[in-house]
């Protein structure tokens, strides 16, 4: 089964608008952390946030958030004031603290900003 | 340098050609990882080593040897490798603590082909 769910393969957004990534998670594990990274058309991947499962509060980095609602299982990405360099692949990830501790990778989404 | 890095950017390969790839982090970190990404499929985790002991290796074929001499340095030995091998492989490392949620920094990646 697949334990991350990405169902947008792909997203546009008009430059200073705000636009929401969606991720939806499988695990049984209690505790586990969620991420978000970004890949642009380079290759690297670019670590964007992080919320832990026992985290009460939502994740905030600059003009990222996340918006975790942890009875659905959703993750779900937050760009504010989108910029042309947010254009890029979006990865969510989840690492489970006691099943064996690796990170299982979503799909992806791509972004596409326009100007 | 700081960061991960990774050698080469970009590779074309025959068939029969043995090459290997290289990854070196300066992060002090104590785990890393040999991811492949292929187009249209998430993120493949290939091996997996921490504290130099390969610890996963998710049924990866033969061809592919990996080889961790320090907790700096990671290869990615490569022998007769076929097409659908051609990807892109991502190294990544990280502090690998039990329960603490630490992300992921990856290189930039190199760039497989194989002809």
């Amino acid at each position: 089964a697949q334990k991350i769910t990405q169902t947008q393969p792909g997203m546009f957004v008009q430059e200073k608008e705000a636009v929401t990534l969606d991720c939806t998670y499988d695990t049984s594990d209690p505790s586990y952390g969620l991420f978000w990274y970004k890949q642009p058309s380079s290759g690297e991947m670019i670590f964007l946030i992080y919320q832990g499962s026992y985290d009460q509060q939502n994740a905030t980095e600059g003009r990222y958030s996340l918006n975790f609602q942890k009875a659905r299982k959703s993750a779900n990405l937050v760009i504010s004031a989108s910029q042309l360099g947010d254009s890029a692949m979006y990865f969510c990830a989840m690492r489970e603290d006691n099943y064996g501790q690796n990170f299982v990778f979503g799909p992806g989404t791509r972004l596409s900003v326009l100007p | 340098e700081t960061g991960v890095t990774q050698t080469p950017r970009h590779l074309v390969m025959g068939m029969t050609n043995k090459k290997s790839l290289k990854c070196e982090q300066h992060l002090g970190h104590n785990a890393m990882y040999w991811y492949k990404q292929s187009a249209k499929k998430p993120l493949e985790l290939m091996f997996v080593y921490s504290l130099e002991e390969r610890v996963e290796n998710n049924s990866v074929p033969s061809r592919f040897s990996p080889e961790c001499p320090n907790s700096s340095h990671l290869f990615l030995h490569l022998h007769t490798l076929q097409p659908e091998d051609s990807a892109l492989y991502l190294c990544a490392s990280s502090q690998d603590d039990y329960g603490q949620h630490y992300g992921y920094t990856f290189g930039s990646g190199t760039r497989l082909t194989v002809v």
